[in-house]
């Protein structure tokens, strides 16, 4: 048990559609990453958060955006669903300067 | 950059076997390494890591893990796996001033009965 959680668990979109994905610590992980998986892949960084504000980026479009709360939480954004979103959605939480992520069961995203 | 190759997408084994699922890494720094289990539908567990020290490192659930600098491999070994063993492992590296992982793409495990 990480103390990551995620929410929803499952979601269906259709192309073009808009979606929010959450996660939540409950150990005071203050930095949080999100990941896409693809099916047989293994997760693919998408961005950090940390104090708030973007602390590192991989290879998504600007219509990958995110948040992070106060309280350590954090929202992913999906702008103009594509099929190729179909995807397990991770976060991962640690703490700065801290090596190690902790994983939330991720929400499995189907875009048809 | 770093990158993670794992050799093999699929490692089928009988219970009560060893196996051992390899990895192998390209960094030109200093790095962290990890493995992660993946039961179907569930997101990532930390099996073991290594940051420094030990070569040899021992996780939860029976596994262990060797570093290995000049073969820049860290393979996953276990003497004896059961049933609930089977499920995707990921090998990862960090490292050179980032704490962010880049996974390899998985090694699915199967244990036959």
């Amino acid at each position: 048990e990480t103390g990551v959680t995620q929410s929803p668990t499952h979601l269906i979109k259709t192309r073009g559609q808009q979606v929010t994905l959450r996660c939540s610590s409950q150990s005071g992980h203050n930095t949080v990453s999100w990941y896409q998986q693809a099916l047989g892949q293994g997760p693919q960084f998408i961005f950090q958060y940390y104090r708030e504000e973007e602390n590192g980026r991989g290879n998504f479009p600007p219509r990958f955006s995110g948040l992070q709360f106060p309280n350590y939480s954090s929202e992913l954004n999906v702008n103009a669903l594509e099929l190729d979103d179909s995807a397990l959605y991770l976060c991962a939480c640690q703490l700065a300067g801290q090596e190690t992520q902790y994983f939330g069961p991720g929400t499995r995203l189907l875009v048809l | 950059a770093q990158s993670v190759t794992q050799l093999d997408s699929q490692v089928p084994v009988f219970e009560e076997a060893p196996v051992e699922l390899r990895c192998n890494y390209s960094s030109s720094v200093s790095v962290y390494l990890f493995w992660y289990v993946q039961y179907p539908n569930q997101g990532l567990q930390l099996l073991l890591k290594y940051l420094s020290g030990s070569t040899l490192v021992k996780g939860i659930n029976g596994f262990e893990a060797e570093f290995n600098k000049s073969q820049t491999s860290f393979h996953l070994r276990k003497p004896s796996v059961h049933i609930s063993d089977t499920a995707e492992y990921f090998c990862a590296v960090s490292g050179g001033g980032s704490y962010i992982p880049t996974f390899g793409r998985g090694t699915s495990l199967i244990v036959h009965p």
